[in-house]
């Protein structure tokens, strides 16, 4: 998985309750991505970042927040989880723009109780 | 209306049959188009990548792109059960921010 781990892998959690979840990589590239999978949905990006402290929003950000304080780490957190963000969660990174160089990682599974 | 649809499947096939994997699409901005395979719980990882119209051939996958209809396809010959994955469509316009997936169609390939 292109030197890209996410963590954890697995979470239950109850609503109401905040979660974090890491991605990190060793591969030094500059943008890094969050994107959720759902049934019928294909993936969806939430948020992004272009480098250090830059992050923007993507197509389905509400309910989510992000933070790169270092450029191999990018923290997705939902303040307050519900159950309609039960799903799964890849993390991606690209070294440039190019569309052909986006890796993603394994995967955290979320459930929201 | 989604602005990427694919047929979910699934699709069955025998161990060497040709294979065709399609989506349609409504944004005529988009101009890249990408398929990625994914095996079961595990990220996708990218198989083939088309700028523009035309054809593209990698062994025994070949991406087609015709913006004229706004419809992409991949085709793999010889089918492997390895070959046994969910396949996504995915296309964008210049800026890589603002990619578009299909819903995935699953494939399982019988020996």
């Amino acid at each position: 998985d292109a030197g890209i781990t996410q963590s954890p892998r697995h979470k239950v959690t109850e609503t109401g309750t905040p979660v974090t979840l890491r991605c990190h990589q060793t591969e030094n590239h500059r943008y890094m991505y969050w994107y959720r999978q759902d049934p019928g949905h294909g993936l969806r990006l939430i948020h992004y970042s272009y480098g250090v402290k830059d992050t923007d929003k993507g197509e389905v950000s509400d309910g989510y927040s992000v933070s790169r304080s270092k450029t191999e780490d990018f923290l997705l957190t939902l303040e307050s989880a519900t159950s309609s963000q039960t799903s799964v969660y890849f993390c991606a990174i690209s070294e440039s723009t190019r569309k052909e160089t986006q890796y993603f990682g394994p995967g955290t599974r979320l459930l929201v109780l | 209306q989604k602005e990427v649809e694919q047929d979910p499947g699934p699709l069955s096939v025998p161990e060497g049959a040709i294979v065709s994997l399609n989506c349609t699409y409504s944004n005529s901005a988009f101009q890249y188009f990408m398929w990625y395979r994914q095996y079961s719980r595990k990220g996708p990882e990218l198989l083939m990548y088309t700028y523009s119209s035309g054809n593209k051939e990698d062994g025994r996958f070949t991406a087609q792109v015709d913006k004229s209809s706004k419809y992409i396809s991949l085709f793999i010959r010889d089918s492997q059960p390895s070959d046994s994955a969910t396949y996504l469509c995915a296309m964008s316009s210049y800026n890589n921010n603002d990619m578009r997936f299909g819903a995935g169609t699953r494939l399982t390939v019988k020996p």
